[in-house]
């Protein structure tokens, strides 16, 4: 298993530009998460899905927006960039129960400047 | 305010020596507490699961203890070594809700040789 993968690693974006971070897991997982980690902080979870049709906002969901079309992608979309979003961000995923442990991708760097 | 604070925020050890990262929390109700490794430039890895019935437990040279009573944990490494390195989170899970897992800021840990 691939377990959970991540495109791109690194963007720079400019000011008003949109994007998508990609994000696949191959385990069957049921519920994938995003989070963003900013230096110095704990993560926070963006948006969060408990399977293929099915998102839900958490705590910081201002500026993106997600989909969960399939079980293994749950893409995360930028729209109109802005600086504040200059993070690095996580994809994690894990199968239902509420001690099955959680597997995070490595990371997307992006920086908007 | 966090519901999750670790201490230190970070720490600088000698290779071969032991040292303890704190957690303390305040989320409620509790369902199970996580701590993670992560290494620079990469995604969490898990370490540790307890839940309220487990007041210990190991993974080769880290044990991780709880007291769900004061609502603190601890994640001791003994003998460290330069790969111990890394970011170390606690994460606590609450039984229900829609964002359930509180993530603590980590303690970064520096072994030196």
């Amino acid at each position: 298993n691939a377990g959970v993968t991540q495109t791109p690693k690194f963007r720079i974006l400019k000011i008003g530009q949109s994007m998508t971070l990609q994000c696949t897991q191959d385990m069957n997982h049921n519920y994938m998460y995003w989070y963003r980690q900013d230096p110095g902080m704990g993560l926070k979870l963006i948006y969060y899905s408990v399977g293929a049709g099915i998102t839900d906002k958490g705590e910081v969901p201002n500026g993106y927006n997600v989909s969960r079309s399939t079980t293994e992608d749950f893409p995360l979309r930028l729209e109109l960039a802005a600086p504040s979003q200059t993070s690095v961000y996580f994809c994690a995923s894990r199968f239902s129960l509420a001690g099955d442990e959680q597997y995070f991708g490595p990371g997307t760097r992006l920086t908007v400047t | 305010k966090n519901q999750v604070e670790q201490s230190p925020q970070s720490l600088i050890i000698l290779e071969g020596k032991n040292c303890t990262l704190q957690c303390n929390y305040t989320v409620s109700p509790f369902s199970n507490l996580r701590w993670y490794k992560q290494d620079t430039g990469r995604g969490p890895v898990s370490l540790t699961i307890m839940t309220f019935s487990e007041n210990t437990k190991s993974n080769g040279r880290y044990t991780a203890t709880l007291d769900a009573d004061t609502k603190q944990s601890s994640l001791h490494i003994t003998a460290s070594q330069l790969s111990d390195s890394a970011s170390y989170i606690c994460v606590v899970i609450r039984f229900y809700g829609n964002n359930r897992l509180a993530f603590g800021k980590g303690n970064q840990v520096v072994v030196i040789p």
